[in-house]
């Protein structure tokens, strides 16, 4: 599975849009960009996912480059219980994530 | 509608201990995995299921055994517990559906191993 590079940490507002940015150069074209978030100690909770196109839900927006190297995970108005440990995750065989030690956002008052 | 539930939620081991945590879902997924967990650290896979009566082995399986002989039930032992063992454990169940492989995790079992 293609590896994924992310920022350690990153601080937000509550209230603006929180913009994370997630590296996975070396993805290859049948693999997924997921997105997962651990809030304290809790289990992983699944965010979207996408292949090539830009995906949008309840919770969040994923935007991925047209050549698919990098993407980013938009959190259009963050509030304090949005703070968590934010995972990106590339994966081609069915089932198999590999985390890595994501981000950790903290978004303040 | 339950999840994912573990049990225990904690528990407290001395060195050479054997224990059991039990994984069920009530969402009739196919799929189950067992992932540790280290402060500071992402999830690693220590063994995983592709339906009932099959496992098959993770990232790091040494030192533990998996067992899932009822579809809702996986079965994650510890034979002889070790410091090195000390982790939460995390079970997690998916369905089967393609390009939507997401995963439902449990709360997690803190175990101590002394």
């Amino acid at each position: 599975d293609a590896k994924t590079t992310q920022p350690p940490s990153m601080d937000c507002a509550e209230g603006r849009a929180a913009n994370l940015p997630c590296n996975h150069s070396t993805i290859s074209g049948n693999e997924y960009v997921y997105w997962y978030r651990q809030i304290h100690s809790q289990g992983p909770q699944y965010i979207i996912h996408g292949l090539k196109n830009n995906e949008t839900n309840e919770m969040a927006s994923l935007i991925i480059t047209e050549d698919r190297k990098s993407s980013t995970l938009i959190l259009p108005h963050a509030t304090l219980r949005d703070t968590a440990v934010y995972y990106c995750i590339v994966r081609l065989s069915w089932g198999k994530l590999q985390f890595g030690a994501g981000t950790q956002v903290v978004v303040t008052p | 509608n339950a999840g994912v539930t573990q049990t225990p939620k904690f528990r407290v081991l001395k060195t050479g201990q054997s224990m059991t945590l039990l994984c069920a879902q009530d969402m009739n997924h196919e799929y189950m995995y067992w992932y540790r967990q280290d402060p500071g650290m992402g999830l690693r896979l220590i063994h995983y299921s592709v339906g009932e009566g099959t496992t098959a082995k993770g990232e790091v399986p040494d030192g533990y055994n998996v067992s899932r002989l009822k579809k809702q039930n996986f079965l994650l032992g510890l034979e002889s517990a070790a410091p090195s063992q000390t982790s939460v454990y995390f079970c997690a169940s998916s369905p089967v559906v393609f390009g939507r492989d997401i995963q439902y995790f449990g709360a997690g079992t803190r175990l101590s191993v002394l």
